[in-house]
């Protein structure tokens, strides 16, 4: 089983639709996970972290974290084709050392 | 803003060399890492770093080494490069060393290795 595992897509959405990236995790013991956003050929950018159960809201972006089912989402509300990306999930393991998964492809289609 | 610089955005280097990439972080930062990342493996930690003169190893750091002589720098070396190291290498930092804290980025270097 992978660390870290998320479905590689992609996942089309219209644009203004709701676009909702999932991740599981295996490590239990896991505090803090965060949302990276990678543009082709472009370098990862943080764009939500949690911590704790339940949702966090930044903007059009809401994270989830359920840590009994070892999951976390990330929902992008008005998905606009600029939000067409590949989407890192990534899980704090300890020392503030990350594990990614493989990433979501996105496509926000007009 | 904080900024992570890498020297090189593209690179070529032939079978045997020895490599040197360099990353630097103008945010006083404790936490450095060196991942590389590739098609459906994804990034992987090779090695990282709390401190001046501190590294440890990642999850592969086979054929790598990495030296950390000033706060703001971190280089990783390949020792003797190969053809399997072809791959994109990304500096990243953070703060809060053992606390709760996402990654910087730099905008990665991609190394082929021919």
């Amino acid at each position: 089983q992978k660390e870290v595992e998320q479905n590689s897509g992609p996942l089309s959405v219209p644009e203004g639709a709701i676009a909702s990236l999932n991740c599981t995790y295996s490590d239990r013991g896991s505090q803090s996970f965060f949302w990276y956003r990678q543009y082709s050929g472009k370098s990862p950018e943080l764009i939500m972290s949690i911590y704790s159960n339940g949702d966090k809201e930044d903007g059009r972006f809401t994270a989830q974290l359920n840590k009994a089912s070892q999951y976390v989402s990330l929902l992008i509300r008005d998905s606009q084709p600029s939000d067409s990306a590949t989407y890192l999930c990534a899980v704090n393991r300890g020392g503030n050392k990350l594990t990614f998964g493989t990433g979501t492809q996105l496509k926000v289609e007009l | 803003d904080v900024k992570v610089t890498q020297s090189s955005r593209y690179l070529v280097k032939r079978t045997g060399e020895k490599v040197f990439l360099e990353c630097v972080q103008d945010m006083d930062h404790e936490n450095m890492f060196w991942y590389r990342q590739d098609p459906g493996l994804g990034l992987r930690l090779i090695y990282f770093s709390y401190d001046v003169k501190m590294k440890e190893k990642g999850d592969i750091p086979e054929g790598y080494s990495v030296s950390r002589e000033k706060k703001e720098r971190f280089s990783l070396i390949l020792e003797s490069a190969s053809t399997n190291q072809t791959s994109m290498y990304l500096c990243a930092s953070s703060h809060l060393k053992g606390q709760e804290g996402g990654y910087t980025f730099g905008s990665g270097t991609r190394l082929t290795v021919v």
